[in-house]
């Protein structure tokens, strides 16, 4: 079963507007969850965290918002640039080391 | 170096052969984690290690799959009798500390022809 879930495999924006990435979980346990950006031939690159103990993270142009008894999280990108284009990996954690990875949202940014 | 390095960058094998793959972490950082990346879905943890021991081997698919540190610092993933299923683009992940963000390698992508 899947405990992370990505249900948006594409999503398409203008520049200059909001970016908006999905993600849900199933698994009660998890408590630190990462957003993960990943360029093609490249390994994912750290973007933001957020602890299960808040409900929003925020670092530049990129936001992290929790909602816990929704199993939900979800990533702002304002404003949007065309760099931000790649695959945006949505990855939890909890009672072990292992992260959890969603199958991933392709973001691409218009010019 | 800065990064997590891995080489080779890319290796294509015959079904059958054996074949390793190295990883290099970030200076310090005691734990040191490998994940596979199958097309179209998101990396999936084979192993983790804390210094030198495996902490977590839970996801590593059957026996044909080893993974080694033997000083703590380097690691190598090594497949046995390698089959088509295997082909993937295998990373290295290494973090400082426990609640804090892994740094992944370019990843190592095999394929099993």
């Amino acid at each position: 079963d899947q405990q992370v879930k990505q249900n948006s495999p594409s999503l398409s924006v203008q520049e200059g507007r909001i970016s908006i990435l999905n993600c849900d979980y199933t698994n009660s346990m998890f408590d630190y969850f990462l957003w993960y950006k990943k360029y093609p031939a490249e390994g994912p690159t750290f973007l933001i965290s957020i602890s299960s103990i808040k409900d929003k993270n925020e670092d530049g142009r990129f936001t992290v918002f929790l909602n816990k008894s929704a199993k939900h999280l979800s990533l702002h990108i304002v404003p949007s640039q065309p760099g931000d284009s790649a695959v945006y990996f949505c990855a939890a954690s909890g009672g072990s080391e292992k992260l959890v990875f969603g199958k991933g949202t392709k973001l691409t940014v218009n010019p | 170096g800065a990064g997590v390095s891995q080489t080779p960058s890319n290796k294509v094998t015959e079904k059958g052969k054996y074949v390793e793959l190295r990883c290099d972490p970030i200076s310090g950082h005691t734990a040191l984690y490998w994940y596979r990346q199958s097309l179209g879905q998101g990396p999936e943890f084979l192993i983790y290690f804390q210094g030198t021991g495996a902490a977590d081997d839970s996801g590593l698919p059957n026996d044909r799959f080893f993974a080694v540190r033997p000083e703590g610092s380097v690691s190598t993933l090594k497949i046995q009798r390698t089959e088509r299923g295997d082909s993937a683009v295998y990373l290295c992940a290494s973090k400082l500390t426990v609640n804090t963000e892994a740094f992944f390698g370019q990843g190592t992508r095999l394929t099993v022809v």
